[in-house]
């Protein structure tokens, strides 16, 4: 089976711009999740999407936003970037209950 | 809100020698315990996962324990070899609802040859 593939893998944007990103689960997943992964932080759960609906989601604001289609992929966006935006995006899909797997991630610098 | 805790942040070994590296959770609902590896500019990687019904899991060098009661779990690498250096980040979460996972802060292993 194919793995997890995100596009774009690497963007620049300036302050103020919106983005948006995209997510193909593994064939077969359901679940796919999102995180951002900075230095600072680490990895931070953002939200997670199953059967088009979202099921949780963490500690950001309103400007990230995510959806999920009938094919589970997903894409998730983010409105008025700011510096503190700058961070690798990660996308990770499971099948039920079951284990994650991540894809390559989205490199976005924030100008 | 769950929180988990990793020890030690950075950590060096001679190739050969044994690596471990402790995790902590706040949420005793947790039932599923996962550790990931990231090499430099790569995706994270599972590597080894244990579930609470399990005291122990092991899988050729590496091995995890838990610990229900004390609410923490570690990571054992034996044997271990300059390919083992990476990031390695812990992470816990209930299965049975939000697949969200609460990750670690990570840790740095570098293995001198």
């Amino acid at each position: 089976k194919a793995g997890v593939t995100q596009t774009p893998r690497y963007l620049i944007k300036t302050r103020g711009q919106q983005v948006t990103l995209s997510c193909s689960p593994i064939s077969g997943h359901r679940s796919v999740s999102w995180y951002q992964q900075t230095p600072g932080q680490g990895l931070q759960f953002l939200f997670e999407y199953f059967s088009e609906t979202q099921r949780n989601k963490g500690n950001f604001p309103g400007r990230f936003s995510g959806r999920q289609f009938s094919n589970s992929r997903s894409e998730m966006n983010v409105s008025t970037l700011e510096l503190g935006d700058s961070a690798l995006y990660l996308c990770a899909s499971s099948f039920f209950q079951e284990t994650q797997y991540f894809g390559p991630g989205t490199r976005l610098l924030v100008l | 809100g769950e929180n988990v805790e990793q020890h030690p942040s950075t950590l060096s070994v001679q190739e050969g020698d044994s690596a471990v590296i402790k995790c902590t959770y706040s949420d005793s609902a947790s039932n599923y315990f996962p550790w990931y590896k990231q090499e430099l500019g790569k995706r994270p990687q599972l590597i080894i996962d244990i579930r609470s019904n399990v005291g122990e899991k092991k899988d050729q060098r590496i091995a995890v324990t838990l610990n229900k009661t004390a609410k923490h779990f570690s990571l054992h690498i034996t044997e271990t070899q300059p390919e083992d250096s990476a990031v390695y980040f812990c992470a816990a979460t209930l299965q049975g609802g939000s697949e969200k996972l609460v990750f670690g802060k990570g840790t740095k292993l570098t293995v001198n040859p």
